[in-house]
């Protein structure tokens, strides 16, 4: 199994455009997350989806969009990229087992800069 | 609101004893897990606590006691591939289940 993938690893965009991050898993999983993670600070959730063709927002969903047609794909989107958007974004995903207790794999990340 | 609290950076030495504190205030409180993440590297899980008391792992362990809102991380017999950062994070039933995550905690190794 690869697990979670993430697509691409770096990416330089400049401000006001817009790029779809990929990400899979090959675990079958339900739940899936996109999070955030700034320098000093904890990972933020932007967006998570508990099946295909459920979306939720997570705490800091201004300015990306996801959608989920599959379980194996979760992308997400940034459509006018701004320079507050810079960050390293993490896919996650997790079974959803009978307590709760399943933790979340985590793809490599996509460093993302906005210039 | 939620809130969690970590050291920001510790420093121990190689085959020495270390523990590092979590501290979290929430009103949901559904579980707490420990992650370990390499510098520019994916975090991945180590520990999952619901229930008061010690979990043990091999050279990991952690403990929780939900009356105190604290949690510990303890890493025996350090190695210096320990060097990474320690991510504490509650399941909050208040936020749709969703993890809260601390800062995490930077731990250098030195020989």
């Amino acid at each position: 199994n690869a697990g979670v993938t993430q697509t691409p690893k770096f990416r330089i965009l400049k401000i006001g455009q817009s790029m779809t991050l990929q990400c899979t898993q090959d675990m079958n999983h339900n739940y899936m997350y996109w999070y955030r993670q700034d320098p000093g600070m904890g990972l933020k959730l932007i967006y998570y989806s508990v099946g295909a063709g459920i979306t939720d927002k997570g705490e800091v969903p201004n300015g990306y969009n996801v959608s989920r047609s599959t379980t194996e794909d979760f992308p997400l989107r940034l459509e006018l990229a701004a320079p507050s958007q810079t960050s390293v974004y993490f896919c996650a995903s997790r079974d959803q087992g009978a307590v709760g207790n399943q933790p979340q794999h985590f793809g490599d990340g996509t460093r993302l800069s906005i210039l | 609101g939620q809130n969690i609290d970590q050291p920001t950076e510790m420093t121990a030495t190689e085959g020495a004893i270390v523990q590092i504190n979590c501290t979290y205030q929430t009103s949901g409180f559904n579980g707490l897990f420990w992650y370990q993440q390499h510098a520019g590297e994916a975090p991945t899980f180590l520990s999952y606590n619901v229930l008061d008391g010690l979990e043990e792992k091999g050279r990991f362990s952690s403990f929780l006691s939900r009356s105190k809102g604290y949690s510990y991380l303890l890493l025996k017999e350090l190695q210096m591939k320990d060097s990474a950062s320690y991510l504490c994070a509650v399941r909050d039933r208040n936020s749709n289940y969703q993890l809260i995550w601390g800062a995490g905690t930077k731990l250098i190794i030195k020989p």
